[in-house]
């Protein structure tokens, strides 16, 4: 099984270049979620999708954009790239909004660049 | 919003030796959870606390949430080499839109 697979693993962009993050998942979850990874920061949200068709902000929004686009697939988009959203991002998916008992599954991040 | 302090950030040890980390909180949480980060992977679910005091197991790791349900701890015993890596506690309350909400991890080094 795949579990939750991200892409693209590396990319380096220009400041204000825009790019899309793909995640896709194969365990039938409901519930997809959009993190960064910073040093000494942890992990903090970005976006969630409770479920296929609704999308909400979590603690750091700003700056990108999200689309869940089935069941399956949901997408990080950067409009105008920016040296502080230089982080790896890590995509997750849980069974339902009550992730936080079943916790949840990531995939294994995409490392993200900005000059 | 919720914060979890994790602490220690990093800690260096010899293989064989056991090591504990902790994570505290001024919120009250429903679920405890512990996560363990490879190098250039994500985070893999370790062990899952549901129920104030309880003590769980998962091998050589043991994990504990705090009976006042702000805190847990993880202990590692016998560390061998492949322990090295990110370990991240996170706390769940279930019906916040945020559901988990991560510490800032501890990064163990095993040395050999």
């Amino acid at each position: 099984n795949a579990g939750v697979t991200q892409t693209p693993k590396f990319q380096v962009l220009k400041t204000g270049q825009s790019m899309t993050l793909q995640c896709a998942q194969d365990m039938n979850h409901n519930s997809m979620y959009w993190y960064r990874q910073d040093p000494g920061m942890g992990l903090r949200l970005i976006y969630y999708s409770a479920s296929e068709g609704t999308t909400d902000k979590g603690e750091v929004p700003n700056g990108y954009n999200v689309s869940r686009l089935n069941k399956r697939e949901f997408s990080l988009r950067l409009e105008s790239a920016a040296p502080s959203q230089t982080s790896v991002y890590f995509c997750a998916s849980s069974p339902s909004l009550q992730g936080a008992y079943y916790g949840y599954t990531f995939g294994s991040g995409t490392r993200l660049t900005v000059v | 919003g919720q914060q979890l302090n994790q602490s220690p950030q990093s800690m260096f040890i010899q293989e064989g030796e056991d090591v504990s980390m902790n994570c505290t909180s001024s919120s009250i949480f429903n679920t405890w959870l512990w996560y363990k980060q490879d190098p250039g992977e994500g985070p893999v679910l370790l062990i899952a606390l549901y129920k104030a005091g309880e003590l769980t197991s998962n091998g050589r790791l043991t994990a504990q949430f705090g009976i006042t349900r702000k805190d847990s701890f993880l202990n590692i015993s016998a560390s061998i080499p492949s322990d090295v890596g990110i370990y991240f506690c996170a706390g769940g309350s279930s019906g916040s839109a945020r559901q988990l909400t991560f510490g800032s991890g501890t990064q163990l080094t095993v040395l050999p």
